[in-house]
């Protein structure tokens, strides 16, 4: 099945410790993307990658880090979180000539306190 | 930078409604795209549109790509308990390296 998926998909964690939030897809897609989601806010882009070692900054990047090693990962790295991203993360992938279709992940709510 | 503003911003409605929901933005859009997100899920594209004026439909679903170029318009006819969730609209970045999202459009239906 053509999926994305994404762990953990519920994690609560305290300021400061690190943590990693790990998405993979199975449709051999060149384009991820990590999204996070804030009520009133809609989704807004934290970074994207259009191939393997491409990566790119969206509208949201402070505080967060990307790596795209392989094609079909694209972890998503808070090395010191802070309550401000206590969030919803959504993970995508599309093919490059088609990031209008994108694909989602399940989504990780994540709580920092 | 390019963004986009969706009204209203939810909508409580009976079963059997027809509902109608629009986006629009200060700059112009070559594509039209929305999403629809169910309850716990991640988004999934509905509906896309490419040409100024351009009707679409997809079942029960309807969107429109006004011919400004700075609006979309969604329409769901006959509300069922299925269509609850979050509708967003978007569109592709300039320089087609991303996708923008709206706000979104909250969507209750009361059976």
């Amino acid at each position: 099945e053509a999926q994305v998926t994404q762990n953990p998909r519920y994690l609560i964690t305290v300021t400061g410790k690190k943590l990693t939030v790990t998405c993979s897809q199975n449709m051999n897609h060149e384009y991820m993307s990590w999204y996070r989601q804030d009520p009133g806010l809609g989704l807004r882009q934290i970074y994207y990658s259009m191939n393997v070692e491409v990566t790119d900054k969206g509208d949201v990047p402070e505080g967060y880090k990307v790596s795209r090693k392989e094609k079909r990962n694209f972890p998503l790295i808070l090395e010191s979180p802070s309550p401000n991203q206590t969030s919803l993360y959504f993970c995508a992938s599309s093919p490059n000539d088609s990031v209008n279709e994108q694909y989602f992940g399940p989504g990780t709510r994540l709580t920092v306190t | 930078g390019q963004q986009l503003n969706q009204s209203p911003q939810s909508m409580f409605i009976q079963e059997g409604e027809d509902v109608s929901m629009n986006c629009t933005s200060s700059s112009i859009f070559n594509t039209w795209l929305w999403y629809k997100q169910d309850p716990g899920e991640g988004p999934v594209l509905l509906i896309a549109l490419y040409k100024a004026g351009e009707l679409t439909s997809n079942g029960r679903l309807t969107a429109q790509f006004g011919i400004t170029r700075k609006d979309s318009f969604l329409n769901i006819s006959a509300s069922i308990p299925s269509d609850v969730g979050i509708y967003f609209c978007a569109g592709p970045s300039q320089l087609y390296d991303k996708v923008i999202f709206g706000p979104g459009t909250s969507l209750s239906v009361i059976p």
